[in-house]
């Protein structure tokens, strides 16, 4: 079975800090991808990642960025957090040559 | 630009009482229809995909179909366990050439026994 781990199931940070999001996949896949998951909105692309050191912007990157050094590990970074990050951030990876996705369990963040 | 939206926005079912959740997509070049099923404070878990309209697929009570507009969910005698959000999207592609999945907002199952 295919494993998506995500570093914290719940974080609480004060505007202004940085933050890093960190996700692990156990099957050796090449596209890795970060969401954001809000009530009313569902989820949203963040940044996603088709290689070691590679990504691409998704719909909403403003105030993100990411990080992959190792093809099984791909970060989210919140430079400076600000209170509309307060969300629900979901992990998911897959193989290049199969559309499905798979999704860690997810790390709620609230920023004060 | 891509749209999917689901419909009903909730639904409550009593146990044994079947039902379909709805969800229409304006996908340019869809390249597959997904279907998810979501605890509340949990990641998304797959359930189906579909690639051309006609086809079906079964799991337990669930069946999903497939139009050229829409999909549905049917789900059969269900239990209080298929209490969950049901999530749909459609894969298109981006001005960089890859892939990516845009989601409808969801439908929330509660069944009751």
């Amino acid at each position: 079975d295919v494993k998506v781990t995500q570093s914290s199931r719940y974080l609480v940070k004060r505007t202004g800090e940085k933050v890093f999001l960190e996700c692990v996949q156990d099957m050796d896949h090449e596209n890795m991808f970060w969401y954001r998951q809000d009530p009313g909105l569902g989820l949203r692309l963040i940044y996603f990642s088709y290689d070691v050191k590679m990504k691409e912007k998704g719909d909403i990157p403003e105030g993100y960025s990411v990080s992959r050094e190792k093809k099984e590990r791909f970060s989210l970074i919140l430079e400076s957090a600000s209170t509309n990050q307060t969300s629900m951030y979901l992990c998911a990876s897959r193989s290049r040559t199969d559309p499905d996705q798979y999704f860690g369990p997810g790390t709620r963040l609230t920023v004060t | 630009e891509d749209q999917v939206t689901q419909s009903p926005e909730a639904l409550r079912l009593q146990e044994g009482e079947s039902s379909s959740l709805n969800c229409s997509y304006t996908v340019s070049g869809l390249r597959g229809l997904f279907w998810y099923r979501q605890d509340p404070g949990k990641g998304p878990e797959f359930l189906f995909t579909l690639y051309s309209a006609g086809e079906e697929k079964e799991k337990e009570r669930l069946k999903a179909t497939l139009t050229k507009k829409e999909s549905f969910l049917h789900i059969t005698a269900p239990k209080p366990e298929d209490s969950a959000t049901y999530l749909c999207a459609g894969s298109s592609f981006m001005n960089t050439g890859f892939q990516k999945l845009v989601f409808g907002t969801g439908t929330r199952l509660l069944v009751s026994p």
